[in-house]
């Protein structure tokens, strides 16, 4: 079975914090992706990366950084985390551009 | 604008019951579309994926449907059970936009003993 493995089920931090979210997979898969999923508004890619050290915008990356060293890790960091980042923040992995396994997400507060 | 739109937002049915969830979109040309399941606290599960030349595509209990002319798709669920209470979310991947899809906003399905 997949696994994506996201370090964090719940993270509550301050505001101006800088928070690193993690997720990892166990199928070598060249794909990830970071996605925030907010009532109302569905899923968003924030990043995607396609292969070690390569990164590519998704449609609301302000706010975001993304971080992938290695192949199974994909790092998702809040340089500086405001009231309007509190989501639940989902990451997945596929072979190929299109999202197939998700992990189980991290639901952050920013208060 | 390419939208995936959802009907109904919520829904509640009895144990054992047959219902039918909705999607219109308007993304075109597409690629596939997809059906996700995503209980409570979990992340989606992918259960079928329909490229534009398929009309049907079954998983167990779940078959979907797809209307390429009118740009619909249904998820119909048979005899449904109490672990089938979840979102149910829709999405388009675009034609030729590599990793982009289209999500649309999920039906909530409660099913009640």
């Amino acid at each position: 079975d997949v696994k994506v493995t996201q370090s964090s089920r719940y993270l509550v931090k301050r505001t101006g914090e800088k928070v690193f979210l993690e997720c990892v997979q166990d199928m070598d898969h060249e794909n990830m992706f970071w996605y925030r999923q907010d009532p109302g508004l569905g899923l968003r890619l924030i990043y995607f990366s396609y292969d070690v050290k390569m990164k590519e915008k998704g449609d609301i990356p302000e706010g975001y950084s993304v971080s992938r060293e290695k192949k199974e890790r994909f790092s998702l960091i809040l340089e500086s985390a405001s009231t309007n980042q509190t989501s639940m923040y989902l990451c997945a992995s596929s072979f190929t551009g299109i999202p197939l396994h998700f992990g189980n997400g991290t639901r952050l507060t920013v208060t | 604008k390419n939208q995936v739109e959802q009907s109904p937002q919520s829904l509640i049915i009895l144990e054992g019951k047959n219902c039918t969830l909705q999607c219109n979109y308007t993304v075109s040309p597409f690629s596939n579309l997809r059906w996700y399941k995503q209980d409570t606290g979990r992340g989606p599960v992918s259960l079928t994926i329909m490229t534009f030349s398929e009309n049907t595509k079954s998983n167990g209990r779940y078959t979907a449907t797809l209307d390429a002319d009118t740009k619909q798709s249904s998820l119909h669920i048979t005899a449904s059970q109490l672990s089938d209470s979840a979102s149910y979310i829709c999405v388009v991947s675009p034609y030729n936009q590599g990793g982009k899809l289209i999500f649309g906003q999920g039906t909530e399905l409660s099913v009640k003993p």
